[in-house]
């Protein structure tokens, strides 16, 4: 079955502690991206990727980092954790750069830092 | 910058139904897409409809369709006949190519909540 998996769907965490979100895609897409959900702010991009180790800032990236070691794989870091990123996060692939391509989304993660 | 408005944070609507979602967008593009998500309790981000700026034809998609107007950049989605699986939170989204600066991200708007009474 085609997917984006993330793991894991929650993580509850202390402030500074680092921490990986994964995300995995099984339909050999080209484009990745994070998305950040807040009430009332619908979902904002923080880091995207357009291929193997291509990887550039959305409109949120601060405190976060990523990496695209391999085609399927692209995991969220948060080397320090802060309350303010306590959010729901989306992984999404697309098969490639055009404007009309689905993206697929994973399950989601509720991540709470206390 | 793009930006997606979707003025109503609520809505609610009687089982079998129709119901219209607002949104606009700002852009100074000629060539984008715009889309609708749906996000149920299960926070699944699906895809509902999506459209091409060049098409002046709506999207149908069975009991959804679009009222695309692109001189007034607006966006509404007609929900026909609600169903009790149609309340979710909905997600009006544009993307257009990076030279408009947007990296092939989708700008989403805040959302809406559409509830169904039985």
């Amino acid at each position: 079955e085609a997917q984006v998996t993330q793991n894991p769907r929650y993580l509850i965490t202390v402030t500074g502690k680092k921490l990986t979100v994964t995300c995995s895609q099984n339909m050999n897409h080209e484009y990745m991206s994070w998305y950040r959900q807040d009430p009332g702010l619908g979902l904002r991009q923080i880091y995207y990727s357009m291929n193997v180790e291509v990887t550039d800032k959305g409109d949120v990236p601060e405190g976060y980092k990523v990496s695209r070691k391999e085609k399927r794989n692209f995991p969220l870091i948060l080397e320090s954790p802060s309350p303010n990123q306590t959010s729901l996060y989306f992984c999404a692939s697309s098969p490639g750069t055009g404007l009309n391509t689905e993206a697929f989304f994973g399950q989601g993660t509720r991540l709470t830092v206390v | 910058a793009q930006t997606v408005t979707q003025s109503q944070p609520e809505m609610s609507v009687q089982e079998a139904e129709t119901v219209t979602l607002s949104c606009t967008y700002d852009t100074s593009e000629s060539d984008y897409y715009l889309f609708w998500y749906k996000q149920p309790p299960s926070r699944q981000m699906i895809l509902v409809i999506r459209q091409e700026a060049y098409k002046q034809q709506n999207a149908t998609e069975n009991r959804f369709s679009v009222n695309f107007q692109k001189a007034a950049k607006s966006f509404s989605l007609k929900i026909s006949d609600s169903q009790l699986g149609d309340a979710a939170m909905y997600f009006c989204a544009y993307r257009s190519s990076p030279s408009g600066g947007s990296n092939y991200k989708l700008t989403f708007g805040k959302g809406t909540l559409l509830t169904v009474n039985p």
